[in-house]
């Protein structure tokens, strides 16, 4: 079972929409939890992380902790063009090290 | 403030070199983690360093090897470049929290 799992794309949402985003983690001692977002031939950047149960907001991203379920979840609201591309959620243990799912790639149709 | 700074952007080496990736954390960050991502997945974790002292090491072999210097940069090495060696290699610096990672642009190697 891989560490950090995500929903598989892509998913494509019309201008205006919510694309929602999902992870599964597996480790229970998961500290910290990020999600990223990459542009094609770009490195990582930091959107939001949360550690407590319950919704953050930021803007229009909104990102969402079940440590009972072991889920985390990201929310795109009022989608752009701009939003698109590959949204990365990584994991933080007891070891230090972000652990990442392989990412979903959004697209957001115009 | 200068972000996360890493060099080279781009390298292309041959099979059998040895290479050496440089990072320099944002300012009054202390630890220093490097990531190789490779084309279509997420990136994987290799070495983490704070304060100078190796915290964590991922599922990579021993030609891979790391070191934090006193003014916290760091520069991962790679010895006996392998094909599969070419990703991108990127380096990540947090703060005392944890909860703030950053990433550089990061170092393209391609390896023929």
């Amino acid at each position: 079972q891989k560490e950090v799992e995500q929903n598989s794309g892509p998913l494509s949402v019309p201008e205006g929409a919510i694309a929602s985003l999902n992870c599964t983690y597996s480790d229970r001692g998961s500290q910290s939890f990020f999600w990223y977002r990459q542009y094609s031939g770009k490195s990582p950047e930091l959107i939001m992380f949360i550690y407590s149960n319950g919704d953050k907001e930021d803007g229009r991203f909104t990102a969402q902790l079940n440590k009972a379920s072991q889920y985390v979840s990201l929310l795109i609201r009022d989608s752009q063009p701009s939003d698109s591309a590959t949204y990365l959620c990584a994991v933080i243990g007891g070891d230090y090290k972000l652990s990442f799912g392989a990412g979903t790639t959004v697209t957001v149709r115009a | 403030d200068a972000g996360v700074t890493q060099s080279p952007t781009h390298l292309i080496k041959t099979r059998g070199q040895h290479v050496t990736l440089r990072c320099s954390p944002i300012s009054g960050h202390k630890s220093v983690s490097w990531y190789q991502q490779v084309l279509g997945q997420g990136p994987q974790f290799i070495f983490q360093y704070y304060e100078k002292e190796e915290r964590g090491r991922g599922n990579f072999p021993d030609r891979f090897s790391a070191r934090q210097f006193p003014n916290y940069s760091s520069e991962l090495n790679v010895n006996a470049l392998l094909l599969g060696d070419s990703a991108l290699y990127l380096c990540a610096s947090s703060g005392l929290s944890g909860n703030t990672i950053y990433f550089g642009e990061g170092s393209w190697l391609t390896v023929v």
